[in-house]
């Protein structure tokens, strides 16, 4: 069963600080990832899309991919308070383009 | 940006009674649908993919009977909670893939639907 996991914290870093996510993944044909931020009670929001292996940055965030160990992670540096929500890793793994989604990390930005 | 325009973001209904939830994609065509519930402090379960024109195809242990989705044309796709009870209650969202599969991911988020069955 294809499976995608992630701790699902709460994961507490001080405001300024590099919050650091993590996900692996379980079938190597996986060949699209993505992290989605989720604040409660919305709908997930597109963080950063990730292809191919090593690093991919946008501003403060930055996605790692290693295919070889399958995971996938996601930096976010500077951390700001409004960074605080939970932070879903999906991967693609069929033509049908279905995710396959973790079950996400909460993480807490503390002022 | 692509934008999936989802309504009502909010209902509250009786039990026994139906509920339709609209996804529009607003400015691309969106092939491909996907329908998902979360229920709180819980990850996206997948109901139930679509493509337009064609039936949808429903995971493992979603009644299609119960949870209807239409795809009739590449801006609109529904679903429909037929007789809702209670323990339908939860968050609906829609995720729709553009033709193209354009931007970050391809991939586009409704606002979401908050069900509430009483």
């Amino acid at each position: 069963q294809k499976e995608v996991e992630q701790n699902s914290g709460p994961l507490s870093v001080p405001e300024g600080a590099i919050a650091s996510l993590n996900c692996t993944y379980s079938d190597r044909g996986s060949q699209s990832f993505f992290w989605y931020r989720q604040y409660s009670g919305k709908s997930p929001e597109l963080i950063m899309s990730i292809y191919s292996n090593g690093d991919k940055e946008d501003g403060r965030f930055t996605a790692q991919l290693n295919k070889a160990s399958q995971y996938v992670s996601l930096l976010i540096r500077d951390s700001q308070p409004s960074d605080s929500a939970t932070y879903l890793c999906a991967v693609n793994v069929d033509s049908n383009y279905q995710l396959i989604w973790g079950a996400g990390t909460k993480l807490i930005i503390k002022p | 940006g692509a934008v999936v325009s989802q309504h009502p973001s909010w209902v509250i209904c009786k039990s026994g009674t139906s509920v339709k939830i609209e996804c529009r994609s607003l400015d691309f065509q969106a092939t491909t649908m996907f329908w998902y519930r979360q229920f709180p402090k819980q990850s996206l379960m997948l109901m139930a993919t679509s493509n337009e024109g064609s039936k949808a195809t429903y995971e493992q242990g979603v009644e299609k009977d119960k949870f209807l989705i239409n795809h009739a044309s590449l801006t609109l796709s529904t679903l429909t909670v037929t007789s809702a009870h209670p323990e339908d209650s939860s968050f609906y969202i829609c995720s729709a893939r553009d033709r193209q599969g354009s931007g970050l991911g391809g991939y586009t988020f409704g606002s979401g639907t908050r069900l509430t069955v009483v």
